[in-house]
């Protein structure tokens, strides 16, 4: 079946700027992750939803970053009043097919590229 | 938090050499996943391991999680297996914490 997938692919967006990063997990999965990948270094966790619950936002860099999920299907990653240091690559990821037990394997999309400027 | 580590860090090889990449975390943990990074940066599942031995292909993994380490064999490497190899470990249907990546590039 169908892969997760965001859009858009690449942004670029002007320092203060807004932004607006979506993901389409794959069809049934419950739990929905957003990481942040900086250049040569592995993804870093931002936050974490159970259906549309959001259970873990610890990794969020600031109150300008902000995450929803709001029917527990495609989720929204938010920036606000952007900054060079937001410059990375943002991942979605989704696992846990309902009914599939202890399954926690996680799926990536291909991500949005995003450079401030 | 817990600590992942992976060496190392760079590896140059010619094609058809095989190769051993090692991943260390520091506690225990119920869910352990390979991943190769494509020169696209695409994020490709390679085995979901939290415990045992898989086969897939010239590719094999094997996770001791009572010793905290998992290991990554790649036989008779070709040029598409060049890129970035990550370990990410994690509990339950939480978050995933990556280590550092291992490039591997394989020469022709």
């Amino acid at each position: 079946g169908a892969g997760v997938s965001q859009s858009p692919r690449y942004k670029v967006a002007k320092r203060g700027q807004d932004v607006a990063l979506r993901c389409d997990p794959i069809s049934g999965h419950v739990s929905l992750f957003w990481y942040q990948q900086a250049l040569g270094q592995g993804p870093e966790f931002l936050t974490y939803f159970q259906n549309e619950a959001q259970l873990d936002k610890s990794g969020l860099p600031s109150d300008r970053f902000f995450a929803e999920r709001p029917e527990g299907s495609v989720s929204t990653l938010k920036i606000q009043r952007t900054q060079q240091e937001d410059s990375a690559v943002y991942l979605c990821a989704s696992s846990l097919k309902r009914g599939s037990g202890s399954d926690y394997e996680q799926y990536f999309g291909p991500g949005t590229r995003l450079t401030v400027t | 938090g817990i600590q992942v580590e992976q060496s190392p860090p760079d590896l140059i090889l010619q094609e058809g050499a095989n190769s051993t990449l090692r991943c260390n975390f520091s506690d225990s943990v119920n869910n352990l996943q390979w991943f190769h990074q494509n020169p696209w940066g695409q994020l490709i599942n390679l085995f979901y391991i939290p415990s045992g031995t898989k086969q897939n292909g010239r590719l094999s993994a094997t996770t001791v999680a009572t010793e905290r380490y998992s290991l990554l064999y790649i036989s008779s490497s070709q040029t598409t297996d060049s890129g970035v190899y990550f370990c990410a470990v994690g509990f339950g249907n939480e978050k995933l914490t990556f280590g550092t990546g291992t490039r591997l590039t394989i020469i022709p």
